[in-house]
């Protein structure tokens, strides 16, 4: 198993454009999250989806979209970034199995917004 | 508004010491508590959790403190070691999929 894998691992991107950040897992987690960490605010919740086509919004959702429609892949989309977004991304996932509040999280995105 | 307050933001100790650190949360409706371990450049890694029936759990050299009525908890490292310097984050969860962080705390372990 690779885990939760996350694409790109850096991205630059300036104010206004739109990009993708991939998630995937291959060990069929029901539950995949996304979070952003900044410095002295620990990481937050973005966005977080409890299975293939339901999402629901996290502690700090505006700026950002997603939507899954796979059970392994759970994308989230900046649809007009801002210098506030400049962040490390890290999604997670769990399983509903055995301990589904388990949470393993990928390596991490870093973005800047310039 | 900070849901879980972690405390302190940074710690150095000794090789031996038992570095703690403490995590308070407000929402009775949380049901599960880990503690995760991040080295720099990577993501975190639960470490050790725990549920609000127990007041203990111990891991290895890992301890989790909870007390329900207080809505506190927090990590003991037994015996720290160099290797254990990193960041540490509490968190709390009522909902797989839905962790909410403490602020994190930079451990270092002086040789």
């Amino acid at each position: 198993n690779a885990g939760v894998t996350q694409t790109p691992k850096f991205q630059v991107l300036k104010t206004g454009q739109s990009m993708t950040l991939q998630c995937a897992q291959d060990m069929n987690h029901e539950y995949m999250s996304w979070y952003r960490q900044d410095p002295g605010m620990g990481l937050r919740l973005i966005h977080y989806s409890v299975g293939a086509g339901i999402t629901d919004q996290g502690e700090v959702p505006n700026g950002y979209n997603v939507s899954r429609s796979t059970t392994e892949d759970f994308p989230l989309r900046l649809l007009s970034a801002a210098p506030s977004q400049t962040s490390v991304y890290f999604c997670a996932s769990s399983y509903s199995g055995t301990e589904p509040y388990e949470q393993y999280f990928g390596p991490g995105t870093r973005l800047t917004v310039t | 508004q900070q849901q879980v307050k972690q405390s302190p933001q940074s710690l150095i100790v000794q090789k031996g010491g038992i570095p703690i650190i403490n995590c308070a949360y407000e929402n009775t409706a949380f049901d599960y508590f880990p503690w995760y371990q991040q080295f720099p450049g990577k993501g975190p890694a639960l470490l050790i959790a725990i549920r609000p029936d127990v007041s203990e759990k111990k891991e290895g050299r890992f301890t989790i403190s909870f007390n329900k009525s207080a809505k506190q908890f927090s990590l003991h490292i037994m015996d720290s070691q160099p290797g254990d310097s990193a960041t540490y984050f509490c968190a709390a969860s009522s909902l797989p999929g839905k962790l909410i962080f403490g602020q994190g705390t930079t451990l270092q372990v002086k040789p």
